[in-house]
């Protein structure tokens, strides 16, 4: 069976510092991954998306960068964080193209820059 | 981009009551998804619609695919505490790709 990982659960970061979080799929081949991010509890907002490795489409200009390193790993990145990137982000895989099974989400990472 | 319309944003029920909600959009979908997000955890796939005018149940829970495949609803009857969380109707578009289309989520608080 297909399963999602995302770590860390939570991240507690200071202003200016790095961040890295990591997605994986495991149970499945040429995943499209996405990124979304989650403030106060409402609405997604699509961050990334990837149809394959190497491929990445962004929807909003930002802090932040993805990375698809290999064909299940998909990385979220910033060189320096700013406070207005707290949020909870969710990682997601997709088959096919259009997706009409619809996505499955990992467990998110709640992320607070201080 | 392509806008879902996902109302009512909250609603506050009493345990045992029936709730409705619904997304309506100015565009064609071919899919149409409900999601359940329990607080701090990612969202989980309740339902999935796939032809006009579908209905579809999954205990509690019944959705409809509209005819004109610009809307849907969910309606959960007999609400119950732990159907607290918010609620996301999702739309697939053939021009969109691998995409989905979300809308801006429905708040749902039972109290007992």
């Amino acid at each position: 069976s297909q399963t999602i990982h995302q770590w860390p659960a939570t991240l507690v970061q200071p202003v200016g510092s790095p961040l890295s979080l990591e997605c994986t799929v495991e149970g499945t081949s040429n995943p499209n991954l996405y990124w979304y991010r989650q403030a106060a509890g409402r609405g997604l907002q699509l961050l990334f998306y990837s149809v394959g490795i190497g491929q990445i489409s962004s929807e909003v200009p930002q802090n932040l960068s993805a990375s698809r390193p290999q064909d299940r790993q998909f990385i979220l990145s910033s060189k320096k964080l700013l406070l207005s990137d707290s949020g909870f982000y969710l990682c997601a895989w997709s088959v096919g193209t259009p997706s009409n099974y619809g996505y499955t989400f990992g467990s998110g990472t709640r992320l607070t820059v201080v | 981009g392509q806008q879902l319309n996902q109302s009512p944003q909250s609603m506050f029920i009493q345990e045992g009551e029936d709730v409705s909600m619904n997304c309506t959009s100015s565009s064609i979908f071919n899919t149409w998804l409900w999601y359940k997000q329990d607080p701090g955890e990612g969202p989980v796939l309740l339902i999935a619609l796939y032809k006009a005018g579908e209905l579809t149940s999954n205990g509690r829970l019944t959705a409809q695919f509209g005819i004109t495949r610009k809307d849907s609803f969910l309606n959960i009857s007999a609400s119950i505490p732990s159907d607290v969380g918010i609620y996301f109707c999702a739309g697939q578009l053939l021009t969109s790709g691998s995409r989905l289309t979300f809308g801006e989520g429905t708040q749902l608080t039972v109290n007992p």
